[in-house]
């Protein structure tokens, strides 16, 4: 069956702008998680989705948001973006809540200049 | 949030050589995931160890979690160039609700 699908794959902002990532999980599972990923900080969490609700949340400031539809399928939103956002997005899926097995797409890279 | 400690940071070795990777907590985990993540790709999961003292073996890799579930290490024998990748700890928290990872092993194998 398909992976997770994250969209796009590579982008590149400038201070200030905002960015919408896009996350399509494995078929039947309802659960995604975002995390933020960067050289010296390892996997970052941000939040979780389960069944169109944020059921848990990580130490990052408002302007990162999100939203989970009745497919399953997740957005995230980075507002007013900052040179400190530059980092690989990574999604990840799963049958249930936020543990168990992880199945993680390839993420996003972003880039903020 | 319970945090996890990864080391080495990054590991350089030889071909054929044994390795070990630790990831260490003050806190209690229910279960502990080891995953790995190769350039351009997610991470993979890899194992899960959930009793005290558990040990699971993968091919040439070795996985322990401790008696009192606050670490765990990897073990690899005669390593190879496709070993090679980002390895992550990843502890699933007591109360169950989120999954914490570590900074991260990057190993590298040279032929």
């Amino acid at each position: 069956k398909a992976g997770v699908t994250q969209t796009p794959r590579y982008l590149i902002k400038t201070r200030g702008q905002q960015v919408t990532l896009s996350c399509s999980p494995i078929s039947g599972h309802r659960s995604v998680s975002w995390y933020q990923q960067t050289p010296g900080q390892g996997l970052q969490f941000l939040f979780e989705y389960f069944s169109e609700t944020q059921r848990n949340k990580g130490n990052f400031p408002g302007r990162f948001s999100g939203r989970q539809f009745s497919n399953s399928r997740s957005e995230m939103n980075v507002s007013t973006l900052e040179l400190g956002d530059s980092a690989l997005y990574l999604c990840a899926s799963s049958l249930a809540r936020n543990t168990g097995e992880l199945f993680f797409g390839e993420g996003s890279r972003l880039t903020v200049l | 949030t319970q945090l996890l400690e990864q080391s080495p940071q990054f590991l350089s070795i030889q071909e054929g050589e044994n390795l070990t990777v630790y990831c260490n907590s003050s806190s209690v985990f229910s279960s502990l995931q080891w995953y790995r993540q190769e350039p351009g790709e997610g991470p993979v999961l890899l194992v899960t160890v959930v009793t005290g003292g558990e040990v699971k073996k993968l091919k040439r890799l070795t996985f322990q979690f401790g008696d009192a579930r606050k670490d765990s290490s990897l073990h690899i024998t005669a390593a190879q160039p496709g070993d090679t990748g980002l390895y992550l700890c990843a502890g699933e928290e007591t109360s169950g609700s989120r999954l914490t990872f570590g900074e991260g092993t990057q190993l590298t194998v040279n032929p």
